[in-house]
């Protein structure tokens, strides 16, 4: 089982302000199967990126996603009052996914 | 439009048994995987097993082996999650979600998640 460690836990932010996640994997994997979610208080999450690189639909551009091997970065270049929340990672390349523990993007 | 509508929440005591359920619409139910998603209060995400609704192909994580069944009808486009004997741990959140169409996708389309609250 592959095992998604993100950092930090907490990022404290201003909005305008650039955010850089991470989320490190076990062993290293394709690229083609890392996904980055974002999740609201009492809300489901909702997928930002998929394929590492590649943005949902309705996704804005400020979001970024890049990586590979083990190492993967969702970067929201200039963050807007709305994406402050929670994001996980997520790996679903083999037969048993796994989620990041997740990313808290508070303001500052 | 594609929608995962989840049932209500449910209270339960320890060992009682409990079936949520799922159901797509706005798609071809069959094609599509199904992922079951745990979210206990306060922590994040667990991925708790898949089902592929066309032939009933499941795969469960390693915590939840044994623990839940996965099971769709494909007939009435819903997939299920039950427990034989519920226990005061799997108080939680449960999501369904719909794995987008080609092998790179992410989970696309969630429900709106079942509280799951069991205690005595």
């Amino acid at each position: 089982e592959i095992v998604l460690t993100q950092s930090p836990g907490t990022l404290s932010l201003s909005p305008g302000e650039r955010a850089t996640l991470s989320c490190r994997a076990s062993q290293s994997m394709s690229s083609n199967y890392l996904a980055w979610y974002q999740q609201k208080l009492g809300q489901a999450p909702r997928l930002l990126m998929y394929g590492a690189s590649s943005r949902a639909t309705g996704i804005p551009d400020r979001f970024i996603g890049t990586g590979s091997g083990t190492d993967f970065t969702l970067t929201i270049s200039r963050l807007e009052p709305e994406d402050f929340a929670v994001y996980y990672c997520q790996q679903y390349g083999r037969s048993l996914w796994t989620f990041g523990q997740g990313t808290k993007v508070e303001i500052k | 439009e594609v929608q995962l509508v989840q049932s209500g929440a449910e209270v339960k005591k320890p060992g009682e048994s409990l079936k949520i359920s799922c159901e797509g619409s706005g798609y071809n139910f069959n094609s599509y995987w199904i992922a079951w998603v745990r979210q206990m209060p306060g922590k994040g995400l667990e991925w708790m097993g898949n089902i592929y609704p066309g032939d009933s192909d499941t795969t469960y994580g390693p915590s939840f082996q044994g623990q839940v069944t996965i099971s769709a009808d494909e007939s009435i486009s819903t997939a299920y999650l039950q427990w034989s004997s519920l226990k005061a741990s799997d108080t939680a959140m449960y999501y369904c979600a719909r794995r987008g169409m080609g092998a790179t996708q992410g989970l696309d389309y969630w429900g709106q998640g079942t509280l799951v609250t069991v205690s005595s």
